[in-house]
């Protein structure tokens, strides 16, 4: 069964700080990576798509790896904001033969200090 | 239209109620899926419907109920919840269940209380 891991569970900086968000998962097995975040209450936003062939995707200040041998992906963020408060999630998408699936981490709440 | 969109967005029912959530997208995607996500919890697998046809089913108990009338619809049926049925369920949708190369992506959900 696929186990996915973020640490750290929380998190807590100053506005401009860059900072780490970690995911392992135990299974290699898989299609793609993808990192969301969820504000409170509501439903998950897309930040990243990272195919298996592929090692990094950036998008604006989101860097995002992919290392799939050894079960890690990495989500940098550069100079946070009040705004990029929020808990991501990261996500590997699972071989299934038919049907793959999309199996989330226990998250890192994250909150950025004005 | 890249959006999945998901009504009603609050729903209160009893335990002996019977109510339905919609789940709908037009971005040609032929995978459906339901997330049941408890609080400060990640989202957990319901139902995946591939080619309108269900394709996963994460030994969800019977009183939960899916239907994938077309490829742009996703039902979820519910009959005799319990208490602790109450979360946010979650809607999402993929190009295909198999081969996929523009990720996931999610409505903002129902949040569902039973009392």
């Amino acid at each position: 069964k696929q186990e996915v891991t973020q640490i750290p569970a929380a998190l807590s900086v100053p506005e401009g700080e860059n900072l780490v968000l970690n995911c392992s998962f135990t299974d290699s097995a898989i299609y793609n990576l993808q990192w969301f975040r969820q504000d409170p209450g509501k439903g998950l936003t897309s930040l990243l798509l990272i195919q298996s062939s592929q090692r990094e995707q950036t998008s604006g200040r989101l860097n995002a790896s992919l290392d799939k041998s050894s079960g890690r992906s990495t989500l940098y963020i550069a100079a946070s904001q009040p705004g990029d408060s929020a808990t991501y999630l990261c996500a590997p998408d699972l071989y299934g033969g038919a049907t793959n699936k999309l199996i989330f981490g226990t998250g890192t709440l994250l909150a950025v200090q004005p | 239209d890249t959006e999945v969109t998901q009504t009603p967005k609050h729903l209160v029912m009893g335990m002996t109620n019977k109510k339905s959530l919609k789940c709908e997208q037009h971005m040609g995607h032929r995978a459906m899926y339901w997330y049941k996500q408890k609080a400060k919890k990640p989202p957990e697998l319901m139902f995946v419907y591939s080619y309108e046809k269900l394709s996963i089913n994460e030994s969800v108990p019977s009183r939960f109920s899916p239907e994938c009338p077309n490829s742009s619809l996703l039902n979820l049926h519910l009959h005799a919840l319990q208490p602790e049925d109450s979360a946010l369920y979650l809607c999402a949708s993929s190009q295909d269940a198999q081969v996929d190369n523009y990720g996931y992506t999610f409505g903002s959900g129902t949040r569902l209380t039973v009392v």
